[in-house]
């Protein structure tokens, strides 16, 4: 059975500075990895995808996303945040087959200070 | 406003009532899913359903919990019996059907039910 582990469960950073989400997955095949970001009150917005081809994705605001099979890792990263960017992360791992149907890590919720 | 949406936001029902969020996917999309966050938890997929048709309900809680997408009209996950543990954020998402759909999800907003 396919899992995420998302390791933080809140991180602070400073406007400005350089931010990394870690994201591990659990898959038996090729995984269709998603990184999605939930503001307050509000449904999920995907940031980026990942299904083959560049294992480095560029996404929307900024993000991007390093997928290494040898550690099972697709970790989010932006080099300058945002007060904006303050808000929860998911990372999600998508079955082939049934690809809508994607298992979600816990989340890392993300607080900026100015 | 193309997007998915889903009503109530917000509902409020006593134990042992029933529950109904119903959500109406993107223009064009043909698949809906159901997904259930309960607090400081991530989502965990509940029901995936095409036009008159579950396809995966694997998620599903075995009693109280079920799920339609008519042919006409819009999807409706329906909670029998509520209890006080069936509180959550129940988010629908939608795709499209597609060759080559690699499993990228649109999302409502989310239908946030507390049972008192």
């Amino acid at each position: 059975a396919q899992s995420v582990t998302q390791p933080d469960i809140h991180i602070t950073v400073s406007e400005g500075a350089s931010l990394e989400l870690r994201c591990n997955y659990s898959y038996g095949a090729t995984p269709y990895l998603f990184w999605y970001v939930q503001s307050p009150g509000q449904g999920l917005q995907l940031l980026l995808k990942y299904f083959s081809g560049d294992t480095l994705v560029q996404g929307i605001k900024g993000f991007e996303a390093e997928f290494k099979r040898s550690q099972s890792s697709f970790n989010l990263r932006k080099p300058s945040v945002h007060w904006s960017d303050a808000a929860e992360y998911f990372c999600a791992v998508g079955a082939g087959t049934n690809a809508g149907k994607s298992t979600f890590g816990d989340g890392t919720t993300l607080t900026v200070k100015p | 406003n193309a997007g998915v949406m889903q009503n109530p936001r917000h509902l409020v029902r006593r134990r042992g009532q029933e529950a109904r969020l119903r959500c109406s996917p993107m223009k064009g999309h043909s698949h809906v899913y159901w997904y259930r966050q309960l607090p400081e938890e991530g989502l965990k997929f509940m029901v995936y359903l095409q036009k008159e048709n579950i396809i995966d309900e694997s998620g599903m809680p075995k009693e109280r919990f079920s799920a339609e997408f008519p042919k006409e009209g819009p999807s409706i996950l329906r909670i029998q019996q509520v209890v006080r543990g069936d509180s959550a954020a129940y988010f629908c998402a939608s795709s499209p059907l597609e060759t080559g759909y690699t499993g990228e999800l649109f999302f409502g907003e989310g239908s946030r039910l507390t049972v008192l």
